[in-house]
């Protein structure tokens, strides 16, 4: 199984709402990636999960909340977003943080914030 | 610490015709080189990646990409571009060495490809 599943698809969420997304795969990856993606922009890394623990955090604002609970799976918690935070959410995985891996991705979740 | 230049916005392209997507980099050391593609509401799919040995790497798709480090490029190819080619091209660049600098992948601003019927 080469694959990386998130979930949901799609989702809308108010300014007060929270909600989580969901990512998962079963390729035995030990690192994990959160990103954002703006429309025809590259994809902007917001966490790396290394083993489990949080090895990278680029300066994402609090409202924003990871969590790996197993090797398997990764949660990106949501609290209080802003209307820019409407984007692609995409999930990756790789073998480990070697700088020779390429990097699996989730087909993503498309979120709006209203 | 580590850049990649994707100078084309848009590639336009006649199937059937050669492609080319451009990709030049800068990074401390040797290269690590990737190719992904990203079709519309899809997350990236990885194409093809340079570590070292040949400078001409094959990937999926029919895809392939030559390394050359003296004008540091690392230019995607395809000898008979298919409608179905038609999405965003990111080319990314990891560190040989990531001391002072990050592990993660430094990703150009994407191209768009579009092949023409």
């Amino acid at each position: 199984d080469t694959e990386v599943t998130q979930t949901p698809k799609h989702l809308v969420m108010g300014m007060t709402n929270k909600k989580s997304l969901k990512c998962e795969q079963h390729m035995g990856h030990r690192a994990m990636y959160w990103y954002k993606q703006k429309a025809k922009k590259p994809p902007e890394l917001m966490f790396v999960y290394s083993y489990e623990k949080l090895s990278i955090n680029e300066s994402v604002p609090s409202r924003f909340s990871p969590e790996c609970p197993n090797s398997s799976l990764l949660n990106l918690h949501l609290h209080a977003l802003q209307p820019e935070d409407s984007a692609l959410y995409l999930c990756a995985s790789s073998p480990s943080m070697g700088v020779t891996y390429e990097q699996y991705f989730g087909p993503g979740t498309r979120l709006t914030v209203t | 610490a580590q850049s990649v230049a994707q100078p084309e916005d848009q590639v336009n392209v006649a199937e059937g015709n050669p492609l080319t997507v451009k990709c030049t980099y800068s990074v401390s050391g040797n290269p690590y080189l990737f190719w992904y593609v990203q079709y519309p509401n899809r997350g990236l799919q990885f194409l093809l990646k340079y570590i070292t040995g040949d400078n001409l790497v094959k990937g999926s798709y029919g895809f392939e990409a030559e390394f050359n480090k003296s004008q540091t490029s690392f230019h995607l190819k395809k000898p008979s571009a298919l409608v179905s080619d038609s999405a965003l091209y990111f080319c990314a660049v990891r560190p040989t060495d990531p001391s002072g600098g990050s592990y993660i992948p430094t990703f150009g601003r994407g191209t768009s490809l579009i092949v023409h019927p």
